[in-house]
């Protein structure tokens, strides 16, 4: 897995976009950004992934750069449920994913 | 409702007895993995399955067994627990193992906590 780089952590206002940044320069063509949650000691979430196009879907929209070295996770209005904390992976290798420290999100009132 | 089970929740057990902690899927994923927590060493895979009768280790297999004789089941099993195997542990299960099939399906997890 290539290694990536988060945000000890972030505040979001609710209501608001929470736009989460992840860096990941050493990105090889194969590998995939994935995303993935956990709030509080329940079980991660997973999110979203992509490989190179941007992707949406219910819960966030992913954007990869043109040069694949970072990624932004959007979660388009944050709600205090969104408080969690958020791991971005790069990975190509589906059997084993590498979780992080990930960035703790603190959505607040 | 397409989930991952653990069982149990909470277990406290003795130095040296075995137990085991079942996990079960009803999503006919073919590939199912388990993952312990720790404070300040994130999560750490353990052991996974790519399908029936094929399991491999993961980052920290030492002290735990598995097996997969069934899709839907992939019980944890630790011998002889020790107090350093005290962890929070998830079992996952996803479409396949192959990349960009889709993301992984966590359990609620087991807090194990050995004395």
């Amino acid at each position: 897995d290539a290694k990536t780089t988060q945000p000890t952590s972030m505040d979001c206002a609710e209501g608001r976009a929470a736009n989460l940044p992840c860096n990941h320069s050493t990105i090889s063509g194969n590998e995939y950004v994935y995303w993935y949650r956990q709030i509080h000691s329940q079980g991660p979430q997973y999110i979203i992934h992509g490989l190179k196009n941007n992707e949406t879907n219910e819960m966030a929209s992913l954007i990869i750069t043109e040069d694949r070295k970072s990624s932004t996770l959007i979660l388009p209005h944050a709600t205090l449920r969104d408080t969690a904390v958020y791991y971005c992976i790069a990975s190509n290798a589906g059997n084993m994913l590498t979780f992080g420290g990930g960035t703790r999100l603190m959505v607040k009132p | 409702e397409a989930q991952v089970t653990q069982n149990p929740r909470y277990l406290i057990t003795v130095t040296g007895k075995k137990l085991t902690v079942t996990c079960s899927q009803n999503m006919n994923h073919e590939y199912m993995s388990w993952y312990r927590q720790d404070p300040g060493l994130g999560l750490r895979q353990i052991y996974y399955s790519m399908n029936v009768e094929v399991t491999d280790k993961g980052d920290v297999p030492e002290g735990y067994k598995v097996s997969r004789k069934e899709k839907r089941n992939f019980p944890l099993i630790l011998e002889s627990p020790s107090p350093n195997q005290t962890s929070l542990y998830f079992c996952a299960s996803s479409l396949s193992f192959r990349p960009g099939d889709g993301g992984y399906t966590f359990g609620s997890g087991t807090r194990l906590t050995v004395v």
